[in-house]
């Protein structure tokens, strides 16, 4: 069966970077895109963006050009995810999730990690 | 960015009555694929959100009958024909055409 599964609980400084890591399993990784999505607490989910296990291509939501890098190792079927320059208003869940980009637009993400809370806090 | 709304953002609903959630996009999902990138997602306290419904009105594996998603263009609803207790939660709804944006949320619980 399709599993994602993300490392743990992380607290971080304002400044600091983080790396969520996301091991994919019961499908070929590489014919299948990675969105990560977040979720502050109480509030809706947030698309950050993609990536392509393929071809590594990324598709990154504005918001997070220039602060985010998405990377994906097939050898060992992870996805990575790591924000830089953590703020406050980072702390969220983040999930990982299954779903591909063609083009402009997305198929169905239909399998999401348990999620990853990273929180920021001086 | 298309902006996602749903209405009602809170609803109780008792056991075995229907429910209907109401989803509005601020941009036509219709794209020029001839494809609506429309899906419904649903979240459980304390979990991940799961797939419901793909392309409008197509459910994911798994996803029961008694819930089922219709619209076009800018009007979308998700009706879930007979509530159940495991049914409570939270549903949002989700467009697919860049950059991708979710509604608030529709916290549903039960009486």
């Amino acid at each position: 069966q399709v599993q994602l599964v993300q490392s743990g609980t992380e607290v971080k400084k304002p400044g600091a970077s983080v790396k969520v890591s996301c091991k994919a399993s019961g499908y070929t990784f590489t014919s299948y895109g990675i969105s990560w999505v977040r979720q502050a607490p109480g509030q809706s989910l947030e698309w950050m963006g993609w990536i392509s296990p393929y071809n590594g291509n990324t598709n990154l939501a504005q918001k997070f050009q220039g602060r985010v890098t998405m990377t994906t190792d097939t050898s060992t079927t992870t996805a990575y995810m790591e924000l830089r320059s953590l703020r406050s208003d980072d702390t969220a869940f983040y999930y990982c999730a299954r779903g591909t980009i063609f083009g402009v637009v997305i198929s169905e993400i239909d399998y999401w990690g348990q999620g990853t809370l990273v929180t920021v806090s001086s | 960015d298309i902006v996602m709304t749903q209405t009602p953002l809170s609803l109780s609903v008792t056991p075995g009555q229907p429910a209907s959630i109401s989803c509005k996009s601020s941009q036509s999902l219709l794209h020029s694929d001839g494809k609506t990138y429309l899906y419904w997602y649903f979240q459980k306290p304390g979990q991940s959100p799961q797939l419901l419904i793909y392309g409008v009105s197509s459910r994911f594996s798994g996803v029961p009958d008694r819930i089922s998603g219709s619209g076009s263009g800018t009007d979308f609803t998700l009706k879930i024909s007979r509530v159940e207790a495991e049914d409570v939660g939270v549903y949002y709804c989700m467009q697919g055409i860049h950059p991708f944006t979710f509604g608030p949320g529709t916290k549903v619980d039960v009486k």
